[in-house]
């Protein structure tokens, strides 16, 4: 157990749906990174969130936005899903917002229908 | 600029043997080489990580060998074992208020550790 917490583990959904996927860091983690993974993509950098506030920004669609709470957790909502956004989503926590070593979750696996 | 490529996509070995796998990248701002191991089912696991003001780093079997002016890193994975079959993702990031620690990632190379 990596510590970093993502729910639901799977997630069935059909096309022009909406859903949130939540994460809980590893405790004292302050930043949070949301990354997706696919097959023609590999793993994309989607956003970072440090203490409650955005701080990165990656390839991100506009029909996705996420957020972190007061108490750490985030959550990234996906909207007006098309099939093209199945995929592996992973959260990852760490102490600070430099490089260092990030600890991942075990990952969403969404697939849209 | 972003990029980092990776090879091979996929490796067999057979137990005992040194697994080798190399990363290149473009954007001379990286200041941060991550290595990952992603088992099925898992997210990935930080293996080993490097900087590029050393040339290598060693953690028990596993060791990055850096060459900045070629702007090229590897993993050696020495007496490979099939423990070890898995999927590895090099990775880079920068420094920065800015830029917050976003790793870029390769491709990945999926190991095979024969018995």
């Amino acid at each position: 157990d990596s510590g970093v917490t993502q729910t639901p583990k799977h997630l069935i959904t059909a096309t022009g749906q909406r859903v949130t996927l939540r994460c809980s860091p590893r405790s004292g983690d302050l930043s949070v990174y949301w990354y997706q993974q696919s097959l023609d993509q590999g793993l994309q950098f989607l956003i970072q969130y440090y203490n409650g506030e955005e701080r990165a920004k990656g390839n991100i669609l506009e029909r996705f936005s996420a957020q972190q709470f007061p108490d750490l957790h985030s959550e990234l909502n996906l909207s007006s899903l098309e099939l093209g956004d199945s995929a592996l989503y992973f959260c990852a926590s760490s102490w600070g917002t430099g490089n260092y070593g990030y600890t991942f979750g075990s990952g969403t696996r969404l697939t849209v229908v | 600029q972003q990029q980092v490529k990776q090879s091979p996509q996929s490796l067999i070995v057979q137990k005992g043997g040194i697994s080798i796998i190399n990363c290149a990248y473009e954007n001379t701002a990286f200041d941060y080489f991550p290595w990952y191991q992603q088992f099925p089912g898992k997210g990935p696991a930080l293996l080993i990580a490097i900087r590029p003001d050393v040339s290598e780093k060693k953690e028990g079997r596993f060791t990055i060998s850096f060459n900045k002016s070629a702007k090229q890193f590897s993993l050696h994975i020495m007496d490979s074992q099939p423990g070890d079959s898995a999927t590895y993702f090099c990775a880079a990031s920068r420094s920065g208020e800015t830029s917050g620690s976003r790793l870029t990632f390769g491709e990945g190379t999926q190991l095979t550790v024969n018995p």
